[in-house]
C-alpha cells in the first residue's frame, strides 16, 4: 500500500512568489491533515479535512495561505504571496478512522525555502 | 493553550546503554503517539497510548502513558546504532472532545547511539 506523498520535495522561491504544495493521502483515508515545522521550532499544526470539508483551520497563521481538498482526495496549500518565515518543511499526514481518531501517517514532507 | 515539553533535546549514547526520553505536557488528554523521524524521511508511527497507565513495546523501545502526572516515557533498552534518529512525541488536543486529530508535538529528541 502507497504511503502518504507530498510534491515538491523541495521549492525554493522569491519573497513575493507563491508556491502550491500538493499531498496525496493514503487511498481510503478521509482525514487529511497539514502540518509545519519552522526551522528550530516545533512541529505545529496547520489544518485538518474531512473529505472535502475543513473540519479545523485554527493553525492556519494568516490568510495568505490556502489550502484545498477537492473531491475529497487529494489536497493542495498555496502559499501566496510567500514571506521569509513561511520557509521551512510542510508535512502532509492521513488518517482512516472516523472523527481523526486513528493514527496520523505522515509524508516526506516538501521543504520550502523563501529567499 | 496546550505545551507539550521532551528532555532532553539531545542524547548521546553508547551502544548497549539504556535512557529513558521524557515527555510532559499541560493539560489534560488521553491520547498520545510517540513517532521517529529519519533524516529527510517522513515521521514513523511507533505506539499509541491511549489510556492511564498503558504501556506498549517493541523491540527496545517501550512507551508508557501516565495521564494523571501529565508524562509519558519512551524508554530505550540497550541501544543500538539503528536507532539513532528524532523521535517526537505527539498529544492530541483536542482529545476528549467531539473531533480528535490536531497533534501538539514536543520539540524532538535527537538520539545518537555510538558504537
Amino acid at each position: 500500500e502507497a504511503g502518504v506523498t507530498q510534491f515538491p520535495s523541495h521549492s525554493v522561491i522569491e519573497k513575493g512568489q507563491t508556491v502550491t504544495l500538493r499531498c496525496d493521502p493514503i487511498s481510503g483515508h478521509d482525514n487529511l491533515y497539514w502540518y509545519r515545522r519552522v526551522m528550530g521550532k516545533e512541529i505545529k499544526f496547520l489544518l485538518h479535512f474531512v473529505k472535502e470539508s475543513k473540519q479545523d483551520e485554527s493553525g492556519m497563521p494568516n490568510n495568505r495561505f490556502l489550502a484545498e481538498r477537492t473531491g475529497g482526495t487529494y489536497s493542495t496549500l498555496k502559499v501566496q504571496p510567500a514571506e521569509l518565515e513561511d520557509s521551512g518543511v510542510y508535512f502532509c499526514a492521513s488518517s482512516q478512522i472516523a472523527g481523526g481518531r486513528g493514527t496520523q501517517y505522515f509524508g516526506p514532507g516538501t521543504r520550502l525555502l523563501v529567499l | 493553550e496546550l505545551k507539550v515539553e521532551q528532555n532532553p533535546l539531545f542524547l548521546s549514547m553508547q551502544e548497549g546503554k539504556n535512557y529513558t526520553i521524557y515527555c510532559n505536557y499541560s493539560t489534560t488528554s488521553d491520547r498520545l503517539y510517540w513517532y521517529r523521524q529519519d533524516p529527510g524521511k517522513s515521521l514513523e508511527s511507533l505506539f499509541v497510548l491511549l489510556s492511564n497507565g498503558a504501556v506498549k513495546q517493541e523491540g527496545r523501545l517501550m512507551a508508557s502513558l501516565d495521564t494523571k502526572a501529565r508524562l509519558s516515557t519512551l524508554h530505550i533498552t540497550a541501544a543500538v546504532h539503528d536507532l539513532s534518529a528524532t523521535y517526537f512525541c505527539a498529544v492530541d488536543a483536542n482529545a476528549g472532545g467531539t473531533s480528535y486529530g490536531k497533534l501538539t508535538f514536543g520539540q524532538g529528541t535527537i538520539l545518537t547511539v555510538h558504537p
